[in-house]
C-alpha cells in the first residue's frame, strides 16, 4: 500500500519556470511533511518542510503549499535553475509513535539552460 | 564537523554471502534510522534506534536483516544469506532527538548481489 504518492515520474523545466510537484497522502496520523533533493550518489537532503498548522510556507525559491482536508501538499520551485536538476522526494511522518519517513516515489526534474 | 558516513560505498555479493554495513552518525545524534532504496524508487524505512535502544524493526524485509548499535554510536545493519532482491543502495540517517528534527542522510552504500 503506497501511503505516499508523488507525481509526476519525471518533470522537464525551461530555466527561469516554476516547477511544481505533488504529493497525497493517506493516513490522517501524519503530521509532518518534508521535502528531500537528491543528487546522483549522494543521499537525500532536507530542502523544506512543513506541519498542518499552516497552509504555506516558503524559503527562498522554495514554496510548500499544504491542504489538510484534501490530503494533499505540493512542491513549487520558482525561477528554476539548472543546478536544481535533481530528483524529489515528499515524504512524511508522525511527531509521535513512530519515527520513521514514508516516502513518495520521487520526481526527476531536469531543468533545461 | 562531518555528516552522516558509510562504508563500504560499495559491495558486490555473491548470492549466498554475508554482508555488514557500517554507519558513522553526526556526533551526539541520538537517533540513527536505516533506509532501503531500490533503483528509481524512494527510500523505504527498515529500522530505528534511539541510543542503543531498537525501538523499531517493522520494516526489516525477514529475519536475514538485523541491525545494531551496540554503544548508541556506530550502527551496522547486516544482511545474511544475500539474494538477488537485496540489490539496492542502503541508507543511513541520523537526528538530534526525535522524530521531527532533521534526518541527515549519508551517502549510502549500493549493494548488488550477483
Amino acid at each position: 500500500q503506497q501511503q505516499v504518492k508523488q507525481s509526476p515520474q519525471s518533470l522537464i523545466v525551461q530555466k527561469g519556470g516554476i516547477s511544481i510537484i505533488n504529493c497525497a497522502y493517506e493516513n490522517t496520523a501524519f503530521d509532518y511533511f518534508p521535502w528531500y533533493q537528491q543528487f546522483p550518489g549522494k543521499g537525500p537532503a532536507l530542502l523544506i518542510a512543513i506541519r498542518p498548522d499552516v497552509s504555506e510556507k516558503k524559503e527562498g525559491r522554495f514554496t510548500i503549499s499544504f491542504n489538510k482536508s484534501a490530503k494533499q501538499f505540493s512542491l513549487h520551485i520558482m525561477d528554476s535553475q539548472p543546478g536544481d536538476s535533481a530528483t524529489y522526494f515528499c515524504a512524511a511522518s508522525m511527531m509521535s509513535g513512530a519515527q520513521k519517513l514514508v516516502f513518495g516515489q520521487g520526481t526527476r526534474l531536469t531543468i533545461n539552460p | 564537523g562531518a555528516g552522516v558516513s558509510q562504508s563500504p560505498r560499495y559491495k558486490v555479493a555473491k548470492r549466498g554471502q554475508d554482508v555488514a554495513l557500517r554507519c558513522d552518525p553526526i556526533s551526539g545524534h541520538v537517533s540513527l534510522f536505516w533506509y532501503q532504496q531500490a533503483l528509481g524508487q524512494g527510500p523505504e524505512f527498515l529500522t530505528y534506534f534511539q541510543n542503543e535502544a531498537q525501538l523499531d524493526k517493522s520494516g526489516l524485509p525477514s529475519d536475514r536483516f538485523f541491525a545494531e548499535r551496540p554503544e548508541g554510536s556506530v550502527s551496522t545493519l547486516k544482511i545474511q544469506r544475500t539474494q538477488q532482491e537485496d540489490s539496492a543502495v542502503y541508507l543511513c540517517a541520523s537526528s538530534l532527538v526525535g522524530s521531527t528534527d532533521t534526518q541527515y542522510f549519508g551517502p549510502g552504500t549500493r549493494l548488488t548481489v550477483l
